[in-house]
């Protein structure tokens, strides 16, 4: 049963383009949305995060919204540069326990 | 270097051998959890402890899965009587806080594992 749905499975974006990714989850005790950058060999990174109280959450060039009738949320990734090249999990966790459910992944490519 | 640190980083293994990871978490961190990612997958949450009582196992973890944090510091991961399905990478993260506050999980590197 995958909680926690993520699309798409990859991106390709020019540099200086917007990403996109979106994530659709199933239960509504979680409470929690954090996203993770991973590069290869190595372990996920928290980029940023937002609770369900909020719509949207903006870091730098990264920026959250949240649709909690709709059960949905998304990154989007402003001014992609080469560097952002890795993969993007978003994830949720609940207040009884705050172990992470993640989506599947979305691959993002930005060509120089 | 005060992340979380795991060891060995590679680890191949004959099929019915068994296993053990090590976790270090970021000092002071009380809260250490257990993942495996499988290639192109997300990370799946395995175990889960509060200082050194194991707070929750998921049903991923069958009897030849054991873990343990000894004294609230590192965990170790025990894998016993390895199978080709085992071969996943091993993510240890860590936290700092209290139950019902939300915080933020530091990975590291992970353990990829390969049973032949």
């Amino acid at each position: 049963q995958q909680q926690v749905k993520q699309s798409p499975q990859s991106l390709i974006v020019q540099k200086g383009g917007i990403s996109i990714i979106n994530c659709a989850y199933e239960n509504t005790a979680f409470d929690y949305f954090p996203w993770y950058q991973q590069f290869p060999g190595k372990g996920p990174a928290l980029l940023i995060a937002i609770r369900p109280d909020v719509s949207e959450k903006k870091e730098g060039r990264f920026t959250i919204s949240f649709n909690k009738s709709a059960k949905q949320f998304s990154l989007h990734i402003m001014d992609s540069q080469p560097g952002d090249s890795a993969t993007y999990f978003c994830a949720a966790s609940k207040a009884a326990g705050n172990k992470l459910t993640f989506g599947g992944g979305t691959r993002v490519l930005v060509k120089p | 270097d005060t992340g979380v640190s795991q060891d060995p980083r590679h680890k191949i293994t004959k099929r019915g051998q068994n296993v053990t990871f090590r976790c270090d978490p970021i000092s002071e961190h009380n809260r250490l959890y257990w993942y495996r990612q499988t290639l192109g997958q997300g990370p799946e949450f395995l175990t889960y402890f509060q200082n050194e009582a194991q707070l929750e196992k998921s049903r991923l973890l069958s009897d030849r899965f054991s873990a343990e944090r000894p004294k609230g510091s590192f965990s170790t991961l025990e894998i016993q009587r390895t199978e080709q399905g085992d071969s996943a990478m091993y993510l240890c993260a860590s936290s700092h806080g209290t139950l019902g506050v939300r915080e933020t999980q530091y990975f590291g590197p992970g353990t990829r594992l390969l049973v032949l």
